[in-house]
């Protein structure tokens, strides 16, 4: 079992839309949780990350964290062409000296 | 801020050859993560550099190697290059007080032939 799995996609979705993207991982020891955004042969772009359990938003993306159940989701409201991309969520069990684990990734697109 | 540099962006080798890359991380951070992602999968951790040390490394052979100069920018070093070392490496940096505020760079391309 790899540490951190992701819905596999591809995901494709009107303008508009709700978009629910999910990770679970294996690892009790995480406790930074962050979702990235990465267009086709760029660099991952850090959209958030979250520490333990619970909500943050920020504009139109919401991330949520479960521990209990080992879950996190990132949902992206009133969904746009230029969220178009591979969405990464990545996990870290401690601030410093820490290895960040990715999992593979989740394609969208969003269709005008 | 220029954010995450990485040089050069496009490399071509052949197998058996040695490659180095080069990382400088965004103004303000100390700690250089390296990366492998093949395509369609995500980033692999390779090793992190903090003051000039490795403090952290993933499931990479010995051929992988680092660096990491006063001036917190970073190199990485592969040796014997296998078909298999083709892919996009990434440099991410962050500062000492969280892995998790990770800048990545736009990243390099490697293709061994």
């Amino acid at each position: 079992q790899k540490e951190v799995e992701q819905d596999p996609g591809p995901l494709s979705v009107p303008e508009g839309a709700i978009v629910s993207l999910n990770c679970t991982y294996s690892n009790s020891a995480f406790q930074y949780f962050m979702w990235y955004r990465q267009y086709s042969r760029k660099g991952p772009e850090l959209l958030m990350y979250t520490y333990s359990s619970g909500n943050k938003e920020d504009g139109r993306f919401t991330a949520q964290v479960d521990k209990s159940s080992k879950y996190i989701s990132l949902f992206i409201r009133d969904s746009q062409p230029s969220d178009s991309a591979t969405y990464l969520c990545a996990m870290s069990s401690k601030t410093s000296y820490d290895k960040v684990i990715f999992g593979p990734g989740t394609s969208l697109s969003v269709i005008p | 801020d220029a954010g995450v540099t990485q040089s050069p962006t496009h490399l071509i080798k052949t197998r058996g050859q040695q490659v180095t890359l080069r990382c400088s991380p965004k103004s303000g951070h100390d700690t250089v993560s390296w990366y492998q992602q093949a395509l369609g999968q995500g980033p692999q951790f390779i090793f992190q550099y903090y003051e000039e040390e490795e403090r952290q490394r993933g499931n990479f052979p010995d051929r992988f190697s680092g660096h990491q100069f006063p001036n917190y920018s970073s190199e990485l070093n592969v040796n014997a290059l296998l078909l298999g070392d083709s892919a996009l490496y990434l440099c991410a940096s962050s500062p000492r007080t969280g892995v998790y505020e990770q800048y990545f760079g736009p990243g390099t391309r490697l293709t061994v032939t």
